[in-house]
């Protein structure tokens, strides 16, 4: 059974390009959140999708979009990068109906450099 | 505001009982989780409590006391894998499915 998938695992870009992260979630869920860990801190909510909607939203600014698809893969796109956008990204898979104990299942994350 | 509260850092020895405390004040309180996350990996879940009280899995323990907006999670017979970083992390309402607030961490050191 396959875990939450992540791709690229690192990126370099350079201020004012754009990018795209990648998300496979775990078999099975259907909810995916997205997070920005920047170093030794915690991760920060970016959004999540279910039924491919974005169903809630972190403090963001709009450059910040997403997408889910019928598979249930999500993608997160930054428009206009920041040096500030430096940091890993996280994906985290859920199912809506699991119950109480809220688990979250991370990918591995996509380490982002903005130079 | 919104802040979770925990420490920085805790050094303990192998075989040695750790509390890492937690201090919350959101907007919405439904839950309160547990993570551990090694250098360079994904955070891995450990625990969640809805209600006050202790839940216990394995080695590990988890406390919410929702009157005093505190929680703990104890590690017991520490062991060098547990070395790693522990985030305690608030879901603020029943319909918040994923939307989780995270403290900044603990880096818990184990030495021999």
């Amino acid at each position: 059974d396959a875990g939450v998938t992540q791709s690229p695992t690192h990126l370099i870009k350079t201020r004012g390009q754009q990018v795209t992260l990648r998300c496979s979630p775990k078999s099975g869920h259907d909810t995916v959140s997205w997070y920005q860990q920047a170093l030794g801190q915690g991760p920060q909510f970016i959004f999540q999708y279910y039924e491919e909607e974005e169903r809630q939203r972190g403090n963001f600014p709009d450059r910040f979009s997403g997408h889910q698809f019928p598979n249930y893969s999500s993608e997160l796109n930054v428009n206009a990068l920041l040096l500030g956008d430096s940091a890993l990204y996280l994906c985290a898979s859920s199912r809506q109906l699991a119950g109480e104990r809220n688990e979250q299942f991370f990918g591995p994350g996509t380490r982002l450099t903005v130079l | 505001g919104q802040s979770l509260e925990q420490p920085s850092e805790v050094t303990a020895v192998e075989g040695a009982i750790v509390q890492i405390n937690c201090t919350y004040q959101t907007s919405g309180f439904y839950g309160l989780s547990w993570y551990q996350q090694h250098d360079g990996g994904a955070p891995t879940f450990l625990s969640y409590n809805a209600l006050d009280g202790l839940e216990e899995t394995g080695r590990f323990s988890s406390f919410l006391s929702r009157s005093d907006s505190y929680g703990y999670l104890l590690l017991q017979e520490l062991q060098m894998k547990d070395s790693a970083s522990y985030f305690c992390a608030v879901r603020e309402g029943g319909d918040s499915w994923g939307k989780l607030q995270f403290g900044a961490g603990t880096q818990v050191v184990v030495t021999p």
